[in-house]
């Protein structure tokens, strides 16, 4: 069975400083891998995506991931943070081949500080 | 509109009562997905509709839960008898079709239910 693991809870961090947010994932198929993030009381939004094709996947407000295959891992990256960034950050995996349906992660909650 | 809309935002009931959540897809997406999210949780997923079709309902976690999309556009969750456990947000989701190049969902804001 896919599982999705976001092994930092919180993640605090100082304006304009770079962040990576971790994610792996386990699965014997091919999988298409997505970040979302969610402010308070919103619903989620999609970050970024990989599909297939290159590794390295640009989204928007300036983050980007990686895909590796070999380490089973898509982690979120942004060079500068804003306070703005401050939100909760969800890795989910779909299944290739399937209806489509996501399997999330428990979420990392991102702070930024002044 | 041009979201996922979902009404109401906020629910309350008592343990025992029945409720109804609602989600107006994007206009034209066929595939349509209901999820849970727990307090601290990621979302899981509940059910899955294709057009007026419901193909895959193995996450409802009980068969008090039960989801409808008679007319392949507007679907409803219902949970009946609820009990605190059910206490969550529920998010719906569309895409334009399971095709994946298709399957990007957009999300709704969420009913966040409170079983008392």
């Amino acid at each position: 069975a896919q599982s999705v693991t976001q092994l930092d809870s919180q993640v605090p961090v100082f304006e304009e400083a770079p962040v990576e947010l971790r994610c792996n994932y386990s699965s014997s198929v091919s999988v298409y891998l997505f970040w979302y993030v969610q402010y308070p009381n919103q619903g989620l939004q999609l970050l970024l995506k990989y599909l297939s094709g290159s590794t390295l996947v640009k989204g928007i407000n300036g983050f980007e991931a990686e895909f590796n295959k070999s380490q089973t891992s898509f982690h979120l990256r942004k060079p500068s943070v804003h306070i703005s960034d401050t939100a909760e950050y969800f890795c989910a995996v779909s299944e290739g081949g399937s209806q489509g349906n996501l399997i999330f992660g428990k979420g990392t909650k991102l702070s930024v500080k002044p | 509109g041009a979201g996922v809309s979902q009404s109401p935002r906020y629910k309350v009931a008592k343990r025992g009562q029945d409720v109804a959540l609602r989600c107006d897809p994007i206009s034209g997406h066929v595939s349509l997905f209901w999820y849970q999210q727990a307090l601290g949780q990621g979302p899981e997923f509940l059910t899955y509709f294709q057009n007026e079709a419901q193909l895959d309902k193995s996450g409802l976690p009980s068969d008090r839960f039960f989801a409808e999309r008679p007319e392949g556009s507007v679907s409803t969750l219902k949970i009946q008898r609820t009990q605190q456990e059910d206490s969550a947000v529920y998010l719906c989701a569309s895409s334009l079709g399971p095709a994946i190049a298709k399957n990007i969902q957009y999300f709704g804001a969420g009913t966040r239910l409170s079983v008392l």
